[in-house]
């Protein structure tokens, strides 16, 4: 079964650096979403993506983010300049369709030192 | 606004138990889906089940079923005979309208099987 894959597994950066996440997702769906979850806290929405733009974004998705499709394959997520409160669980997530469940990637754990 | 609440932090069960993970949610939207998720200790995000809020038939598969109550916003999942590979937490989750992929995440239940 096709899945959504996510490079790398885990991350350390040093507060201030910029970092990139990356994301394949299942290659015919057109929208796609990252979600974040801090240690031991429930699984929160950043953004939104479809049509190589922002479709929604939440209060946490600041000017610190952005979101990009670089290619055909790729979905990014870059945090410009790091803080210690950044540290989490990233999930990437893509959908065929708006209504169709979301795919979950296996996450990339960022730690900020 | 949307929000869910898992009123139960933690469970513990002894194997071969019954157990129910309770889920309530808050929408103005009469069009919605509602979700449960898993994530075992390996930190992945399992997909179990989605509902919409048009469709209040029960649902089982296999030891799992889910209780859906539109007149007491309840989501609620359980676990029949649970087993050791159940422990992980459940996460109950609820979209609402044209934003299907934002989804809106309970605290989430931590469950625990022992054998």
């Amino acid at each position: 079964e096709p899945e959504v894959t996510q490079t790398p597994s885990h991350q350390v950066t040093q507060m201030g650096q910029e970092v990139i996440l990356r994301c394949v997702p299942i290659s015919n769906h057109l929208y796609f979403y990252w979600y974040r979850q801090i240690l031991g806290q429930k699984v929160e929405f950043l953004v939104s993506f479809y049509n190589n733009e922002i479709s929604e974004k939440s209060e946490i998705f600041d000017d610190q983010f952005s979101v990009e499709r670089p290619d055909g394959s790729n979905f990014t997520l870059k945090i410009r300049s790091t803080k210690l409160e950044d540290s989490a669980m990233y999930f990437c997530a893509s959908s065929s369709d708006p209504t169709e469940s979301l795919h979950f990637g296996n996450g990339t754990r960022l730690t900020v030192t | 606004a949307q929000k869910v609440t898992q009123a139960q932090t933690e469970i513990s069960v002894v194997e071969k138990e019954d157990v129910t993970l309770d889920c309530v949610y808050e929408t103005r939207d009469t069009t919605y889906y509602l979700f449960w998720y898993k994530q075992p200790p390996s930190g992945e995000l399992v997909f179990l089940i989605r509902r919409n809020s048009f469709d209040e038939q029960n649902e089982i598969s296999g030891r799992y079923s889910w209780n859906f109550q539109k007149s007491t916003s309840s989501f609620n999942f359980t676990i029949t005979a649970s087993q050791v590979v159940d422990s992980a937490v459940y996460f109950c989750a609820l979209s609402e309208g044209t934003s299907y992929g934002k989804l809106t995440f309970g605290q989430g239940t931590i469950l625990t099987v022992h054998p």
